[in-house]
């Protein structure tokens, strides 16, 4: 059964500094990861979208890398924003596709002014 | 293209309750799944619609059951709410055509009392 961590789980940081959320999952066997954005209550947001023969995506300030054989993902923010709070979700499909999402608990981002 | 649109946008329910959730995919799709996400954790898959039959499950029980009109819109419905039913429950639609892109809607927040 798949499993997907995310460390840390929350993270308070001045505005301005460049931030790495870390994702890890139990079972290389993947098609693709995907960075979401969700704001309190709402819905997600999908930020970057790797495919399992990728190593990395980028968008804007945005930055996500993939290492599959060893269960693990980065998203790099850079020069981070007070707008940029949210939480962040990593979420994994398996190998047969069909858009079978599983989700890490995610990481509550806070930058501060 | 008003995207993928869920319905009501909250809803207070008793327990032993019943409940219908409503979703209406972003327009090109025709395959959705739903989700359930409680408080502080990452989204659970429920199941997976598609040409109007169940094509995948998560681990839910059976008091959870969807349904797939002609016009790719969905619902779930949960039977004898229990009070860990509580969630917001998300409507995520994607097309086998474009692997990997899921557009999700806003939610439902479902408070069982």
């Amino acid at each position: 059964k798949q499993e997907v961590t995310q460390i840390p789980a929350a993270l308070s940081v001045p505005e301005g500094e460049n931030l790495v959320l870390n994702c890890s999952f139990t079972d290389s066997a993947i098609y693709n990861l995907q960075w979401f954005r969700q704001d309190p209550g709402k819905g997600l947001t999908s930020l970057l979208l790797i495919q399992s023969s990728q190593r990395e995506q980028t968008s804007g300030r945005l930055n996500a890398s993939l290492d599959k054989s060893s269960g693990r993902s980065t998203l790099y923010i850079a020069a981070s924003q007070p707008g940029d709070s949210a939480t962040y979700l990593c979420a994994v499909e398996g190998p047969g596709g069909g858009n079978k999402l599983t989700f890490g608990t995610g990481t509550q981002l806070k930058v501060e002014l | 293209d008003a995207g993928v649109t869920q319905s009501p946008t909250h809803l207070i329910k008793t327990r032993g309750q019943q409940v219908t959730l409503r979703c209406s995919p972003k327009s090109g799709h025709d395959t959705v799944s739903w989700y359930q996400q409680a408080l502080g954790q990452g989204p659970q898959f429920i199941f997976q619609y598609y040409e109007e039959e169940e094509r995948q499950r998560g681990n839910f029980p059976d008091r959870f059951s969807g349904h797939q009109f002609p016009n790719y819109s969905s619902e779930l419905n949960v039977n004898a709410l229990l009070l860990g039913d509580s969630a917001l429950y998300l409507c995520a639609s994607s097309s086998d055509r474009v692997p990997g892109e899921a557009f999700f809607g806003q939610g439902t927040r479902l408070t069982v009392v």
